[in-house]
Formats: structure tokens, C-alpha cells, sequence
């Protein structure tokens, strides 16, 4: 089975610092995403990658940055967090259009 | 705008008994339909899922039925267990993203 892993489970940064949370998936998996979860929204498309260096922008895109420097690593980027960030952040590997293992989410905190 | 949706946020059932999860949705092109469950603490695992092409799919306790017309589909897991408490979210696929909706805390009461 594929294993997606977060490498923070929770997380507290204080508004303004630049925040990385990082994936890394032992498949080798093209496809490669960034969920937030949020109570009563869902699960929300920050950023999403098909490819090495490839990045496209989800439906949430704002404050946020993405990195893809190796085909088993996605790192998101909060350039300057802020108190409305603080969510369950949840990684995704696929290897096509419907085959999605998460990773365990890191909950991060803003203060 | 949002694409799938899950009008209830919660749903409370008697273990054993009959649970029934909706979910609609207003992309046309959406070809693909996932359950997904989530637990606290941990990220969302894959339940079942559903090709445009069919109209039921079973899996065990599991069965989820598919509208095309309406736009509707449904999860039913039955007979229901306490395990079975979790969020469920749905999902459907579209230009190689899943989109999901807002998710249903499911609650099953001894």
C-alpha cells in the first residue's frame, strides 16, 4: 500500500512566520495535493502538482506557495501565516484521477 | 460555487439499523463518485466508490446508488455499527481533482 506522510502531526507558529509542511509519498505517484479541512467546508484544493516542478493552483491558492523539487516530496508554504490558516492541512498522492491515499494531516495553529 | 454538497452535517442512527448518507451535485462532466471516511485525527480513507456508467455499486455493508438524472447520489451502510462513526465526505472526480463536499458526522448511538 501507498503511504503518504506529513511530517508534523500539530504545529503552533505565530502570525507572520513562514511555515513549510512537508509530504512525502514512498510511491511513485505522479499526481500529488494539498487539502485543507475546515468544519463545515470540507476538504478544499490549496495547490496540486502532475509532475516534478509542476504546479497548478486549486480553489484556495491565496497565501500560499507550493515546491516540487522531487517526484515523492510536496511541500506547502505559508509565506507569512496568518490566524485565518489555522486548519487541518491533509496531503494527497495519486496515481490517476481517482486513486487518492491521504496522509494523517497536520493541524496547524496560528496565534 | 460549490460543486458538491452535503446538506447534512450530521446524522445520528441506532446501531443497526439502516444509515443513509446524500450528497448532490451540479458539474454534469463529474464521471466519478467517491466515499471517503475520516476519523479524528487521521486523514481521510477511500470507502467506495461509483462510475457514471452504473447506478448501484455494493461492497459489503456498504452501497452507494447513483442519480445521474438528479444529480444525486447515496451512501447506505447497513446494518450500522458503532465503528462506523466517522465523517464521510463525498467526492467526485473531475479533470483528474476530486472535488469533495462539506462532509456528514455520522453518529451511531448503542
Amino acid at each position: 500500500d501507498v503511504k503518504v506522510t506529513q511530517s508534523s502531526r500539530y504545529l503552533v507558529k505565530r502570525t507572520g512566520e513562514k511555515v513549510f509542511l512537508e509530504c512525502v509519498q514512498d510511491m511513485d505517484h505522479e499526481n500529488m495535493f494539498w487539502y485543507r479541512q475546515d468544519p463545515g467546508l470540507g476538504l478544499r484544493l490549496i495547490y496540486f502538482s502532475y509532475d516534478v516542478k509542476m504546479k497548478e493552483k486549486g480553489d484556495i491558492p491565496e497565501g500560499y506557495s507550493v515546491s516540487r523539487e522531487k517526484k515523492e516530496r510536496f511541500s506547502l508554504i505559508l509565506e507569512s501565516a496568518s490566524t485565518n490558516q489555522t486548519s487541518m492541512y491533509l496531503c494527497a498522492s495519486s496515481w490517476g484521477r481517482n486513486g487518492y491515499t491521504f496522509g494523517s494531516g497536520t493541524r496547524l495553529t496560528v496565534v | 460555487d460549490q460543486q458538491v454538497k452535503q446538506n447534512s452535517p450530521s446524522l445520528s442512527v441506532q446501531e443497526g439499523r439502516i444509515s443513509i448518507l446524500n450528497c448532490d451535485y451540479t458539474n454534469s462532466m463529474f464521471d466519478y463518485f467517491l466515499w471517503y471516511k475520516k476519523y479524528p485525527a487521521e486523514g481521510p480513507t477511500f470507502l467506495i466508490s461509483i462510475s457514471s456508467i452504473k447506478d448501484k455499486n455494493e461492497d459489503g455493508r456498504f452501497t452507494v446508488f447513483l442519480n445521474k438524472s438528479a444529480k444525486h447520489l447515496s451512501l447506505h451502510i447497513v446494518p450500522s455499527q458503532p465503528g462506523d462513526s466517522a465523517v464521510y465526505f463525498c467526492a467526485a472526480s473531475g479533470a483528474q481533482k476530486l472535488v469533495f463536499g462539506q462532509g456528514t458526522r455520522l453518529t451511531i448511538n448503542p
